[in-house]
């Protein structure tokens, strides 16, 4: 079964510039996850998608961070414009479905993209 | 908030020796879940290892076991005969299983660096 796939696995951009990332859960998988990790820090929740529509984005910095999953399937994420503190790697999950009570849904992690802002 | 708390940036242990990681959390739910995830240099995060609160039994999974102490709030995992490829950083990780929203989220700590001597 291939995992969840990302690209790209780098990218350095100045600070102002706009920059995308992409990923594609595993096949079937409803539930998609965006993560950022900080050097030296756990991964933190950005967004989590359900199909198509958005379950939690309480933690993306809306004025700048946009992320969307038309088709229910793969996934953009979107920063413009960037700054400093964005640097970072940025992770993308997913699982079968949305956790519930009696249903922990076990997520897989693609490889991330390690973003640097100079 | 669930706060997840590893004490030790770095750790490390001789090849075939065992090692523990130590991880406390802070919660005033009764149902949860905690997890170990993996993340080697290819910083895909991977599962090492889950218990549920409910379970007094700690979990294993081969060469890893935890010890689950619900009264202290601590949840430790014990690496035994170590090997290379167990050097990785590892996160304690926190999931609420009660009252949805934001308590279905990961939780994660700033993760231990552990090195494998040969």
């Amino acid at each position: 079964e291939a995992g969840v796939a990302q690209s790209p696995r780098y990218k350095i951009i100045e600070k102002r510039q706009s920059v995308a990332f992409w990923c594609n859960p595993i096949s079937g998988h409803a539930t998609l996850y965006w993560y950022q990790q900080i050097l030296g820090q756990g991964p933190k929740l950005l967004i989590q998608f359900q199909n198509n529509g958005v379950v939690d984005d309480s933690q993306l910095p809306k004025d700048r961070f946009s992320a969307e999953r038309l088709k229910g399937v793969d996934s953009t994420l979107k920063i413009q414009p960037a700054k400093l503190e964005d640097s970072a790697v940025y992770l993308c999950a997913s699982s079968l479905g949305t956790w519930r009570r009696g249903r922990p849904y076990e997520q897989y992690f693609g490889p991330g993209t390690r973003l640097t802002v100079t | 908030a669930q706060t997840v708390t590893q004490s030790q940036p770095e750790m490390s242990v001789q090849e075939a020796e065992t090692v523990t990681l130590s991880c406390t959390y802070d919660t005033s739910e009764s149902d949860y879940y905690l997890f170990w995830y993996k993340q080697p240099p290819s910083r895909q995060m991977i599962l090492v290892i889950r218990q549920e609160a409910y379970k007094q039994q700690n979990a294993t999974e081969n060469r890893f076991s935890v010890n689950f102490q619900k009264a202290a709030k601590s949840f430790s995992l014990k690496i035994s005969d170590s090997q290379l490829g167990d050097a990785a950083m590892y996160f304690c990780a926190y999931r609420g299983d009660r009252g949805g929203g934001s308590n279905y989220k990961l939780t994660f700590g700033k993760g231990t660096l552990l090195t494998v001597n040969p």
